[in-house]
């Protein structure tokens, strides 16, 4: 069974940092993997996705890097804002969108 | 805003109640899903739905029951619920075969 994990659990930074949040996976076999950001109390807003052929994705100011050999996807964001505080899941998927299995999550605070 | 809308936003039952959440999209996807998720925990799956099927059921205990009443409706039917069973429940839809899972904004479930 697939086991997702994120490190840090919280992180705070000031603005204009650029950051690197990190998740790890233990199946190797792992079919895509999604980024999201959670507001408080919100559902989640899905930010990356990374298919198992491709080893990175853009999307402004966000970069997710997938690495299956080594069981490890990151998230970099350039420039963080104060807008960018949330919490970010990372979530793997072994069934081709059906069986998504979270990260605990990094709960990103930035400071003005 | 999100393009899948959940209601009600917030439901507060007792153990003895009959409650429904319901789920709506309008995006044509064709897999939907309900997701639990306790706080300062990440989303954990419940029931995954294709073309209006049930294709994937979590162990969840039946006093949780759902049904896809067509491709654009998801309904969770609550019964003898526990206060432990109090928390966000999520839906999410996707086109399928590893597609992105976009979230509603979640129904807030306290049982008192």
């Amino acid at each position: 069974k697939q086991e997702v994990t994120q490190i840090p659990a919280a992180l705070s930074v000031p603005e204009g940092e650029n950051l690197v949040l990190n998740c790890s996976f233990t199946d190797s076999a792992i079919y895509n993997l999604q980024w999201f950001r959670q507001d408080p109390g919100k559902g989640l807003t899905s930010l990356l996705l990374i298919q198992s052929s491709q080893r990175e994705q853009t999307s402004g100011r966000l970069n997710a890097s997938l690495d299956k050999s080594s069981g490890r996807s990151t998230l970099y964001i350039a420039a963080s804002q104060p807008g960018d505080s949330a919490t970010y899941l990372c979530a793997g998927d072994n069934n081709a969108g059906n069986m998504l299995t979270f990260g605990g999550g990094t709960r990103l605070m930035v400071k003005p | 805003d999100t393009e899948v809308t959940q209601t009600p936003k917030h439901l507060v039952m007792g153990m003895t109640n009959k409650k429904s959440l319901k789920c709506e999209q309008h995006m044509g996807h064709r897999a939907m899903y309900w997701y639990k998720q306790k706080a300062k925990k990440p989303p954990e799956l419940m029931f995954v739905y294709s073309y209006e099927k049930l294709s994937i059921n979590e162990s969840v205990p039946s006093r949780f029951s759902p049904e896809c009443p067509n491709s654009s409706l998801l309904n969770l039917h609550l019964h003898a619920l526990q206060p432990e069973d109090s928390a966000l429940y999520l839906c999410a839809s996707s086109l399928g075969g590893g597609s992105p899972l976009h979230f509603g904004n979640g129904t807030r479930l306290t049982v008192t």
